[in-house]
Protein backbone atom coordinates (compact mmCIF):
# COMPACT_ATOMS: atom_id res chain seq x y z
CA UNK A 1 0.00 0.00 0.00
CA UNK A 2 0.75 3.65 -0.81
CA UNK A 3 1.68 5.27 2.87
CA UNK A 4 0.97 8.94 2.90
CA UNK A 5 2.81 11.34 5.89
CA UNK A 6 1.78 14.39 6.40
CA UNK A 7 3.44 17.28 8.31
CA UNK A 8 2.96 19.24 11.02
CA UNK A 9 0.14 17.61 12.08
CA UNK A 10 -1.26 20.54 14.11
CA UNK A 11 -0.88 23.92 12.39
CA UNK A 12 -1.98 27.58 14.22
CA UNK A 13 -2.52 30.57 12.04
CA UNK A 14 -3.32 33.67 12.16
CA UNK A 15 -6.39 35.23 10.46
CA UNK A 16 -5.29 36.67 7.18
CA UNK A 17 -1.89 34.91 7.31
CA UNK A 18 -0.50 32.29 5.09
CA UNK A 19 -0.58 28.34 5.85
CA UNK A 20 1.19 25.66 4.31
CA UNK A 21 1.23 21.54 4.87
CA UNK A 22 3.06 19.35 3.00
CA UNK A 23 2.30 15.58 2.06
CA UNK A 24 5.23 12.86 0.77
CA UNK A 25 4.09 9.41 -0.64
CA UNK A 26 6.05 6.30 -0.48
CA UNK A 27 6.09 5.78 -3.85
CA UNK A 28 5.43 8.33 -7.06
CA UNK A 29 1.62 9.08 -7.81
CA UNK A 30 1.99 8.93 -11.54
CA UNK A 31 -0.20 7.36 -13.06
CA UNK A 32 0.22 5.57 -16.74
CA UNK A 33 -1.94 8.44 -18.31
CA UNK A 34 0.67 11.11 -17.20
CA UNK A 35 -1.55 12.21 -14.32
CA UNK A 36 -0.25 12.75 -10.61
CA UNK A 37 -3.58 11.41 -8.22
CA UNK A 38 -2.78 13.45 -5.33
CA UNK A 39 -6.37 14.87 -3.75
CA UNK A 40 -6.75 17.36 -0.89
CA UNK A 41 -9.96 17.34 1.57
CA UNK A 42 -11.26 19.67 4.12
CA UNK A 43 -13.29 18.55 6.90
CA UNK A 44 -14.98 20.10 9.70
CA UNK A 45 -15.79 18.72 12.95
CA UNK A 46 -19.24 16.76 12.69
CA UNK A 47 -19.10 17.64 8.95
CA UNK A 48 -18.20 15.22 5.70
CA UNK A 49 -14.58 15.62 4.05
CA UNK A 50 -14.97 18.28 1.26
CA UNK A 51 -12.27 17.59 -1.62
CA UNK A 52 -10.58 20.90 -2.58
CA UNK A 53 -7.94 20.16 -4.61
CA UNK A 54 -7.36 16.61 -7.72
CA UNK A 55 -4.60 15.95 -9.52
CA UNK A 56 -2.44 17.94 -7.40
CA UNK A 57 -3.35 21.46 -8.44
CA UNK A 58 -6.98 21.62 -9.87
CA UNK A 59 -9.36 23.27 -8.14
CA UNK A 60 -13.10 21.55 -7.21
CA UNK A 61 -16.07 23.82 -8.15
CA UNK A 62 -16.84 26.31 -5.19
CA UNK A 63 -13.52 26.03 -3.29
CA UNK A 64 -12.02 29.62 -3.24
CA UNK A 65 -8.71 30.41 -5.16
CA UNK A 66 -6.88 31.28 -1.85
CA UNK A 67 -6.33 27.49 -1.85
CA UNK A 68 -3.38 26.56 -4.28
CA UNK A 69 -1.36 22.88 -4.58
CA UNK A 70 1.63 22.08 -5.76
CA UNK A 71 3.92 19.17 -6.13
CA UNK A 72 5.00 16.10 -7.95
CA UNK A 73 5.97 12.40 -7.72
CA UNK A 74 6.10 12.18 -3.95
CA UNK A 75 6.34 15.46 -2.92
CA UNK A 76 3.18 17.91 -2.44
CA UNK A 77 2.13 21.16 -0.78
CA UNK A 78 -1.25 22.65 -0.04
CA UNK A 79 -1.16 26.34 0.34
CA UNK A 80 -3.85 28.66 1.59
CA UNK A 81 -2.54 32.43 1.05
CA UNK A 82 -4.79 34.15 4.05
CA UNK A 83 -6.67 32.01 5.88
CA UNK A 84 -9.96 32.68 6.84
CA UNK A 85 -12.21 31.62 9.38
CA UNK A 86 -14.02 28.91 8.38
CA UNK A 87 -10.41 27.31 7.20
CA UNK A 88 -9.80 25.82 10.40
CA UNK A 89 -10.64 22.19 10.53
CA UNK A 90 -8.43 19.36 9.45
CA UNK A 91 -6.93 18.72 6.34
CA UNK A 92 -5.69 15.36 4.56
CA UNK A 93 -4.25 14.16 1.49
CA UNK A 94 -4.83 11.67 -0.49
CA UNK A 95 -3.48 9.12 -3.52
CA UNK A 96 -5.71 7.66 -5.63
CA UNK A 97 -3.22 5.80 -8.27
CA UNK A 98 -4.16 2.63 -6.90
CA UNK A 99 -6.30 1.04 -4.65
CA UNK A 100 -6.80 0.95 -1.41
CA UNK A 101 -6.66 4.69 -1.85
CA UNK A 102 -4.50 5.85 1.92
CA UNK A 103 -4.77 8.62 3.48
CA UNK A 104 -2.62 11.16 5.33
CA UNK A 105 -3.01 11.68 8.88
CA UNK A 106 -4.59 15.04 8.53
CA UNK A 107 -3.48 18.10 9.61
CA UNK A 108 -5.53 20.34 12.44
CA UNK A 109 -5.33 23.92 11.10
CA UNK A 110 -6.36 25.86 13.69
CA UNK A 111 -6.35 30.03 14.35
CA UNK A 112 -3.92 31.31 17.12
CA UNK B 1 -29.05 17.69 -7.03
CA UNK B 2 -26.35 15.69 -6.98
CA UNK B 3 -26.13 13.92 -4.10
CA UNK B 4 -25.39 10.88 -1.66
CA UNK B 5 -27.96 10.18 1.16
CA UNK B 6 -26.68 7.26 4.05
CA UNK B 7 -28.87 5.26 6.11
CA UNK B 8 -29.50 6.50 9.88
CA UNK B 9 -26.89 5.61 13.01
CA UNK B 10 -26.79 2.06 14.60
CA UNK B 11 -26.11 0.45 17.55
CA UNK B 12 -25.22 -3.35 17.37
CA UNK B 13 -23.64 -5.61 19.84
CA UNK B 14 -20.11 -6.92 19.71
CA UNK B 15 -20.57 -9.68 16.99
CA UNK B 16 -23.34 -8.90 15.13
CA UNK B 17 -23.56 -7.46 11.09
CA UNK B 18 -24.45 -4.21 9.95
CA UNK B 19 -25.51 -3.37 6.94
CA UNK B 20 -25.54 0.38 5.67
CA UNK B 21 -27.30 2.03 2.64
CA UNK B 22 -26.26 4.92 0.44
CA UNK B 23 -28.54 6.32 -2.29
CA UNK B 24 -27.47 8.50 -4.95
CA UNK B 25 -29.29 10.77 -7.01
CA UNK B 26 -28.80 13.69 -9.44
CA UNK B 27 -26.66 11.52 -11.44
CA UNK B 28 -25.82 8.50 -13.65
CA UNK B 29 -25.34 6.19 -10.57
CA UNK B 30 -24.21 3.41 -13.05
CA UNK B 31 -21.08 5.33 -14.50
CA UNK B 32 -19.13 5.75 -11.57
CA UNK B 33 -17.00 3.77 -8.93
CA UNK B 34 -17.88 4.09 -5.34
CA UNK B 35 -16.39 2.96 -2.02
CA UNK B 36 -16.74 3.49 1.83
CA UNK B 37 -13.89 5.38 4.15
CA UNK B 38 -14.47 4.81 7.79
CA UNK B 39 -13.58 7.36 10.55
CA UNK B 40 -12.92 6.25 14.34
CA UNK B 41 -13.59 8.71 16.81
CA UNK B 42 -11.12 11.45 16.98
CA UNK B 43 -8.93 9.91 14.36
CA UNK B 44 -8.18 9.91 10.67
CA UNK B 45 -10.40 8.39 7.02
CA UNK B 46 -9.55 4.85 6.42
CA UNK B 47 -10.69 3.28 3.01
CA UNK B 48 -12.69 0.19 3.50
CA UNK B 49 -13.00 -0.44 -0.19
CA UNK B 50 -14.79 0.16 -3.94
CA UNK B 51 -16.98 -1.35 -6.42
CA UNK B 52 -17.17 -0.72 -10.08
CA UNK B 53 -19.74 0.35 -11.74
CA UNK B 54 -21.73 -2.79 -12.88
CA UNK B 55 -20.91 -3.89 -9.54
CA UNK B 56 -19.45 -7.19 -10.51
CA UNK B 57 -15.96 -6.79 -9.21
CA UNK B 58 -15.10 -5.19 -5.81
CA UNK B 59 -11.51 -4.77 -3.77
CA UNK B 60 -11.38 -4.55 -0.27
CA UNK B 61 -8.39 -3.33 2.35
CA UNK B 62 -6.81 -5.99 3.65
CA UNK B 63 -8.07 -5.30 7.44
CA UNK B 64 -11.76 -5.92 6.70
CA UNK B 65 -11.22 -8.87 4.24
CA UNK B 66 -13.56 -11.84 4.94
CA UNK B 67 -15.77 -9.68 7.11
CA UNK B 68 -16.92 -6.95 4.32
CA UNK B 69 -18.91 -6.77 1.32
CA UNK B 70 -19.93 -4.08 -0.79
CA UNK B 71 -22.88 -4.15 -3.26
CA UNK B 72 -24.89 -1.87 -5.58
CA UNK B 73 -28.46 -2.04 -6.93
CA UNK B 74 -28.86 -0.11 -9.96
CA UNK B 75 -32.07 -0.01 -10.37
CA UNK B 76 -32.40 1.67 -7.17
CA UNK B 77 -29.03 3.56 -7.20
CA UNK B 78 -28.77 2.64 -3.93
CA UNK B 79 -25.13 1.52 -2.95
CA UNK B 80 -24.26 -0.79 0.23
CA UNK B 81 -21.61 -2.58 3.20
CA UNK B 82 -22.29 -5.05 4.83
CA UNK B 83 -19.87 -5.27 8.07
CA UNK B 84 -19.94 -8.77 9.72
CA UNK B 85 -18.67 -9.86 13.35
CA UNK B 86 -18.16 -6.01 14.50
CA UNK B 87 -16.19 -5.47 17.52
CA UNK B 88 -15.77 -2.16 19.70
CA UNK B 89 -13.16 -0.39 17.42
CA UNK B 90 -15.50 -1.02 14.36
CA UNK B 91 -17.46 2.08 16.40
CA UNK B 92 -16.99 4.53 13.68
CA UNK B 93 -18.65 7.10 11.06
CA UNK B 94 -18.91 5.51 7.96
CA UNK B 95 -18.77 7.58 4.90
CA UNK B 96 -19.79 6.21 1.24
CA UNK B 97 -17.93 8.23 -1.63
CA UNK B 98 -17.76 9.02 -5.64
CA UNK B 99 -15.51 7.51 -7.91
CA UNK B 100 -12.41 9.82 -6.92
CA UNK B 101 -14.01 11.07 -3.52
CA UNK B 102 -15.66 13.66 -5.46
CA UNK B 103 -18.81 13.24 -3.71
CA UNK B 104 -19.29 12.06 -0.49
CA UNK B 105 -22.40 10.94 1.77
CA UNK B 106 -23.34 12.94 5.09
CA UNK B 107 -21.87 9.51 7.18
CA UNK B 108 -23.82 7.00 9.22
CA UNK B 109 -22.83 6.17 12.58
CA UNK B 110 -22.10 2.66 13.74
CA UNK B 111 -21.63 2.13 17.54
CA UNK B 112 -21.06 -0.92 18.82
CA UNK B 113 -21.55 -1.76 22.21
CA UNK B 114 -22.49 -4.56 24.40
Amino acid sequence: DVVMTQSPLSLPVTLGQPASISCRSSQSLVSTDGHTCLSWFHQRPGQSPRRLLYQVSNRDSGVPDRFSGSGSATDFTLKISRVEAEDVGFYYCMQDKQWPYTFGQGTKLELK
Amino acid sequence: QVQLVQSGAEVKKPGASVKLSCKASGYTFSSYYMHWVRQAPGQGLEWMGGINPSGDSTSYAQKFQGRVTMTRDTSTSTLYMELSSLRSDDTAVYFCARDYAELWGQGTLVTVSS
